[in-house]
């Protein structure tokens, strides 16, 4: 069964604090994995796509890496503005395009 | 250029009760999703559509009907509404595998 965990479930950071969230999967045949950010009240926003281990994507603060079991999104100095819900979610086999998500990572940066 | 437009954005029903929910889409994406969102849950897929006039069964789709008559709406009805779908529904697009969804902003449904 395709499943995908995030860890921790919240994070507290001070502004200038870097740390690292984690996204762990299980999935036959990986299509790609997404992490798209949500801030409160809003639909998913989309981040980045990582297709095969090894792939690293970055975007201003933000940076994604993908392994065989697992993805981390490292943030550097972050920003209040950062503070949002994180969520990673897989593709497996099929072609449907069908998302598993994992339960998110709540951020909160302070000033 | 609006993306994904979802219909209405609250709603309040009583037990029992039908809805649709109406997700529009401007950018001429194939692929089409409902999902909902519970706290500690994630997302979860409801049903889904791989192109117009087609329709298929998601992860939780119990209590739940879809239609794609037109490819650029896909509509989500409840029946006869129940207190467990109190929930936020999210319609997502996208081209076609291994593409990014696009979401919608949401729909915030409360069954008392």
């Amino acid at each position: 069964e395709d499943q995908v965990t995030q860890s921790p479930e919240a994070l507290r950071l001070q502004e200038g604090e870097s740390s690292s969230l984690n996204c762990s999967y299980t999935v036959s045949g990986l299509r790609g994995l997404f992490w798209y950010r949500q801030d409160p009240g809003k639909g998913p926003e989309f981040l980045f796509t990582l297709y095969s281990a090894g792939e690293e994507k970055e975007k201003e603060r933000l940076k994604a890496t993908l392994t065989k079991k697992e993805s981390f999104l490292h943030i550097t100095a972050p920003k209040p503005e950062d503070s949002a819900t994180y969520l990673c979610a897989v593709q497996g086999s099929s072609n449907t395009g069908k998302l598993i998500f994992g339960q998110g990572t709540t951020l909160q940066v302070k000033p | 250029n609006a993306g994904v437009t979802q219909t209405p954005k609250f709603r309040v029903l009583k037990t029992g009760q039908s809805m649709t929910l109406l997700c529009a889409q401007d950018m001429n994406h194939e692929y089409m999703y409902w999902y909902r969102q519970d706290p500690g849950m994630g997302l979860r897929l409801i049903h889904y559509s791989v192109g117009e006039g087609t329709t298929a069964k998601g992860e939780v789709p119990d209590g739940y009907n879809v239609s794609r008559l037109k490819k650029q709406n896909f509509l989500l009805g409840l029946e006869s509404a129940a207190p467990s779908q109190t929930s936020v529904y999210f319609c997502a697009s996208m081209t076609g595998p291994d593409t990014e969804a696009f979401f919608g902003q949401g729909t915030r449904l409360t069954v008392v």
